[in-house]
């Protein structure tokens, strides 16, 4: 059984530009969600995908957004970066069945983007 | 809107002594709570969850946490740590139909001594 995996795991920007990022999720797997790390703080819900469809948001500008594929994996999409954007982005697979009661999250090692 | 907090930045316990984190949270209805590990380099592991029944949750690694409505914590406690325990450890929080939403608080760094 494959774990979720991201890429890239390390990259640099610099201001105004975008970024795309990666993610696999486990196999058997139907949901994507997406949470930024900034140093010293604890994951921040960035947003989350089911059946190829944003299901949920959390307080983050629009010029974030993201894909879900048929295959569930998924990209997030960073536009016009900022230095506050440097963060490790987390991705972390479910499995939803039914209603949307929290999954078990499995979480990727991370893409750790700095900005300058 | 749910919030959590976790009071201790950092905790230091020899190895072999008991563990106990704290957390606490702020939810109007009966909220999901987890415990998450993470070690350098590596993403974020479930250790325990709690959605209802015995407030005595048992999770993976030796881990428990018990739920207490009263006084709003999750308290994450181990009776004999390990020199591989060290890491830190994320309380999170999850509302009704919320789905994979967790807030999650800023993380106990935990260092084990020899």
């Amino acid at each position: 059984e494959t774990g979720v995996t991201q890429s890239p795991t390390h990259l640099i920007k610099t201001r105004g530009q975008q970024v795309t990022l990666r993610c696999s999720s486990q196999s058997g797997h139907n949901t994507v969600s997406w949470y930024q790390q900034a140093l010293g703080q604890g994951p921040q819900f960035i947003f989350q995908y089911y059946r190829e469809e944003e299901n949920g948001r959390g307080n983050f500008p629009p010029r974030f957004s993201g894909l879900q594929f048929p295959n569930y994996s998924s990209e997030l999409n960073v536009n016009a970066l900022e230095l506050d954007d440097s963060a490790l982005y987390l991705c972390a697979s479910s499995r939803r069945v039914g209603d949307p009661t929290p999954g078990e999250l499995f979480f990727g090692e991370g893409s750790r983007l700095t900005v300058l | 809107a749910q919030s959590v907090t976790q009071p201790d930045i950092h905790i230091t316990v020899s190895e072999g002594a008991s563990l106990e984190l704290r957390c606490n949270y702020s939810y109007g209805a009966t909220p999901y709570l987890f415990w998450y590990v993470q070690s350098p380099g590596q993403g974020l592991q479930l250790l325990l969850k709690y959605f209802s029944g015995d407030t005595l949750v048992q999770g993976i690694k030796g881990f428990e946490a018990e739920f207490k409505r009263s006084q709003s914590s999750f308290n994450l406690r181990k009776p004999s740590v390990h020199w591989s325990d060290a890491a830190e450890y994320f309380c999170a929080v999850a509302r009704t139909g919320g789905g994979n939403k967790l807030t999650f608080g800023t993380g106990t760094q935990l260092k084990v001594e020899l």
